[in-house]
């Protein structure tokens, strides 16, 4: 089993509608969990961090589910400049960031 | 602040020939990463630094190596490319684990 695996997509959704995204990951012990968002050929960019109370910013929403080791991310009222790949990061303390192989998410017009 | 920076952006290499690439950051973190990106594989780890003078492999270190002399600088070197580090590899910091990454731009690199 991957240590973070995330839902496959691609998912393709019309402006302004609601979108989740899945992420699993395997090591219990890990510690800190992000979302990163990168555009096509170009580096990514932290989008969040995830906190076990979950957390807001605007539109975007991150839930983690320690018990389940579940992490997720809500897009609300998508735009078309949300279209990115959206990676699911985690992080174990004395080790490194592992990770996900990325959803695609294209919003469309 | 201009974050993280990677030099070159392009680089084409014969099969054999050396290369090293570099990586600046001017936010005073201690902790630095060298990741590679192909497609289907996602990103990962090659060497990582805790700070300056400290170098620790990562997932995929063979045929890399790296040096962290001043701790704002992190560089890669190919001593021997191989068609098979064809790749995208990208420099990133943090103020410590705990904290998120930022990255630079990347370097896109094809050995021939």
């Amino acid at each position: 089993r991957k240590e973070v695996e995330q839902d496959p997509g691609p998912f393709n959704v019309p402006e302004g509608a609601t979108v989740a995204f899945n992420c699993t990951y395997s090591n219990s012990a890990s510690q800190s969990f992000f979302w990163y968002r990168q555009d096509c050929r170009k580096e990514p960019k932290l989008l969040m961090s995830v906190y076990s109370s979950g957390n807001e910013d605007g539109r975007f929403t991150a839930q983690l589910n320690r018990a389940s080791q579940y992490i997720s991310l809500l897009i609300r009222d998508s735009k078309l400049s949300d279209s990115a790949t959206y990676l699911c990061v985690v992080n174990t303390y004395g080790q490194n960031f592992v990770f996900g192989p990325g959803t695609r998410l294209s919003v469309l017009p | 602040n201009a974050g993280v920076t990677q030099t070159p952006k392009f680089r084409v290499l014969k099969t054999g020939q050396s290369m090293t690439l570099l990586c600046a950051q001017d936010m005073n973190h201690e902790y630095m990463y060298w990741y590679r990106q192909d497609p289907g594989m996602g990103l990962r780890l090659i060497h990582y630094s805790v700070g300056e003078g400290t170098t620790a492999k990562g997932e995929v270190p063979d045929g890399y190596n790296v040096s962290r002399l001043k701790k704002q600088n992190f560089l890669l070197g190919l001593e021997s490319a191989a068609p098979s580090q064809t790749s995208v590899y990208f420099c990133a910091s943090s103020r410590a684990p705990i904290s998120g990454q930022y990255f630079g731009p990347g370097t896109r690199l094809t050995v021939t």
